[in-house]
């Protein structure tokens, strides 16, 4: 069974600082992604990575940076946090695009606040 | 560009009722559907998929599914509620296009309540 693990479940931060949040997958999974949900809005894609050292901007990058040195890792980087970016975090695998059906596999989130 | 519309941010049905929770999506190409569930403090969990085999697809827990293409759905039903269903329920599209291939795109999530 497909394990990705977010390494906070709860995380409180000040503003400014720098954070990163980890995300660890089992399954060799080629392709990782990052989302942040908020109430009524979904989940909204921040950053993906399709192999090692490759990443895409998702639909608001904003603020983040993302680095995958490792196939199983996918950090994502607050480069200065801010109020606005308390959110719950969910990382995400898929296996290679040739099997484009197959779903995302998802960790359990880390709820980030930023006081 | 793809996109899905879930109708009703809220749904409450007593338990043993039918449960609809509803889903509309835009592709210009075939799409490849989901129904994701998510329990409190949980990550997403997938129900069902969609990959363009039989229009009726069957999940996990009882639900399913039925692609409708005439009318760009994909709503997601279970015959008999149980407590045990409450959570938020997301539907996400993905079509098989360049450079957004291996994305999902989420709707804004039903929050469905089981009265007892």
């Amino acid at each position: 069974d497909v394990k990705v693990t977010q390494s906070s479940r709860y995380l409180v931060k000040r503003t400014g600082e720098k954070v990163f949040l980890e995300c660890v997958q089992d399954m060799d999974h080629e392709n990782m992604f990052w989302y942040r949900q908020d109430p009524g809005l979904g989940l909204r894609l921040i950053y993906f990575s399709y192999d090692v050292k490759m990443k895409e901007k998702g639909d608001i990058p904003e603020g983040y940076s993302v680095s995958r040195e490792k196939k199983e890792r996918f950090s994502l980087i607050l480069e200065s946090a801010s109020t606005n970016q308390t959110s719950m975090y969910l990382c995400a695998s898929t296996p290679p695009e040739g099997r484009r059906n197959q779903p995302q596999h998802f960790g359990d989130g880390t709820r980030l606040s930023i006081l | 560009a793809q996109s899905v519309t879930q109708l009703g941010s809220h749904v409450s049905v007593s338990e043993g009722a039918l449960v609809l929770l509803r889903c509309n999506y835009s592709s210009s190409v075939p799409p490849y559907l989901f129904w994701y569930v998510q329990y409190p403090n949980q990550g997403l969990q997938l129900l069902l998929k969609y990959t363009s085999a039989a229009t009726l697809v069957k999940g996990i827990n009882g639900f399913e599914a039925e692609f409708k293409k005439s009318e760009t759905s994909f709503h997601l039903t279970k015959p008999s509620a149980h407590m045990s269903d409450a959570a938020e329920y997301f539907c996400a599209v993905r079509t098989p296009a360049s450079g957004s291939a291996r994305q999902l795109t989420f709707g804004s999530g039903t929050q469905l309540t089981v009265l007892p």
